[in-house]
């Protein structure tokens, strides 16, 4: 168990760029949730995958955003025309859900997106 | 509304002294109460969690933290803080089968040595 990989750390990019980042979860783990946190604010939910399907997408979650997780595994985060607000930490993590086991989220370190 | 409510944006603590952070929450279904830290430039570590039994439940690094139904309350304490300690303390929501959890807005832990 090596914990919830994301790549990369932070990346800077000017606005109007695509930018893409991954995720790496607990090989078990068959649930996969992106995150956006801004300073001084808790974890905003954006998108869940259960195995590669993404079953809830959030309002946060503009046409710019796109997720995928294909042969639930990994997933990666894209986001096209990047914006001065979509400067923040984008978090995720992985669960392991079943009918008698509590979906305990484990997260990776985040990607600290910065648009210039 | 589902809402947490962590009413102290910072919180200033002598190394050795004890800490108890706050959460409140409103939730409609049965609440399963998390606290999470953070350190800076991190990700979140799960402290410690609770879903039925003893509302008294102790997690990692030697934090507890107490479940009051009537107070819908789940404060976090510490009976003797590091200087290791200091982080951002998070608290969250969520009911079994709901993927989704609610957060608060973060308690930031200063450690004044």
């Amino acid at each position: 168990d090596t914990g919830v990989s994301q790549d990369p750390r932070h990346k800077i990019t000017k606005r109007g760029q695509n930018v893409t980042f991954r995720c790496d979860p607990i090989s078990e783990h068959n649930r996969l949730y992106w995150y956006r946190q801004t300073l001084g604010q808790g974890p905003e939910f954006l998108t869940y995958f259960q195995n590669e399907a993404q079953l809830e997408k959030s309002r946060l979650l503009s046409d710019r955003f796109s997720a995928e997780r294909p042969k639930g595994s990994f997933s990666t985060l894209e986001i096209q025309r990047t914006e001065q607000g979509d400067s923040a930490m984008y978090l995720c993590a992985s669960s392991f859900v079943a009918t008698s086991v509590w979906n305990i989220q484990y997260f990776g370190a985040g990607t600290r997106l910065s648009v210039l | 509304a589902q809402s947490v409510t962590q009413p102290d944006i910072h919180i200033t603590v002598s190394e050795g002294a004890s800490l108890e952070l706050r959460c409140n929450y409103s939730y409609g279904a049965t609440p399963y109460l998390f606290w999470y830290v953070q350190s800076p430039g991190q990700g979140l570590q799960l402290l410690l969690k609770y879903f039925s039994g003893d509302t008294l439940v102790q997690g990692i690094k030697g934090f507890e933290a107490e479940f009051k139904r009537s107070q819908s309350s789940f404060n976090l304490r510490k009976p003797s803080v590091h200087w290791s300690d200091a982080a951002e303390y998070f608290c969250a929501v969520g009911a079994w089968g709901n993927y989704q959890l609610i957060w608060g807005a973060g308690t930031k832990l200063i450690i004044k040595p």
